[in-house]
């Protein structure tokens, strides 16, 4: 089955891109990786998804290894109200509804 | 914008009740699905809907049961709680091949 790795925790200085790394080495080929974020006490909201190529939003960028074996999110500049944990989830096989969202990195924005 | 509206958002029942969690959407998606979350565990898929009667088991669905009588409710039933279910509850829905929407999530306390 999929999964994913990410760090625990980051620190980011407000004004400054914030680069969240995720490990996914055992994607599917045909799979997509999605970006949620949660802010305490609040249900994930989505951010951002792609298969292979870099993906741009209002919200951030997502960029994806040649090999897709890993991804990072970028907030180009990050804020206060950034402050969440940020999951990184792919499905578990292809075909299936489940999802795995591990423990996330919680990242923190400083003043 | 899709809106995934749960009924609580914060509940306290007793050992042996029967406790039942609603959840709406208003985009017509066909997947639904039930998720608890706990410190250090991150998210833990008890039950998806991927259709109308239609149910399949998560990764942790012993003591709850789920109800689909129509596309936008998701039912999720404790059928006797027990203190080892609190947790928060998240409800989310998507369309084939697009992202999750979750819902501001149920902070379920079982004394």
């Amino acid at each position: 089955d999929a999964k994913t790795t990410q760090p625990t925790s980051m620190d980011c200085a407000e004004g400054r891109a914030a680069n969240l790394p995720c490990n996914h080495s055992t994607i599917s080929g045909n799979e997509y990786v999605y970006w949620y974020r949660q802010i305490h006490s609040q249900g994930p909201q989505y951010i951002i998804h792609g298969l292979k190529n870099n993906e741009t939003n209002e919200m951030a960028s997502l960029i994806i290894t040649e090999d897709r074996k890993s991804s990072t999110l970028i907030l180009p500049h990050a804020t206060l109200r950034d402050t969440a944990v940020y999951y990184c989830i792919v499905r578990v096989a292809p075909g299936t509804y489940k999802y795995i969202f591990g423990t996330g990195t919680r990242l923190k924005v400083l003043a | 914008d899709v809106k995934v509206t749960q009924s609580s958002r914060y509940l306290v029942k007793r050992t042996g009740e029967k406790v039942f969690l609603e959840c709406v959407q208003d985009m017509d998606h066909e997947n639904m699905f039930w998720y608890r979350q706990d410190p250090g565990l991150g998210l833990r898929l008890i039950y998806f809907s991927y259709d109308v009667k239609m149910k399949e088991k998560g990764d942790i669905p012993e003591g709850y049961s789920v109800s689909r009588e129509k596309k936008e409710r998701f039912s999720l039933i404790l059928e006797s709680a027990s203190t080892n279910q609190t947790s928060m509850y998240l409800c989310a829905s998507r369309a084939a091949g697009v992202e999750q929407f979750f819902g501001p999530g149920t902070r379920l306390t079982v004394l």
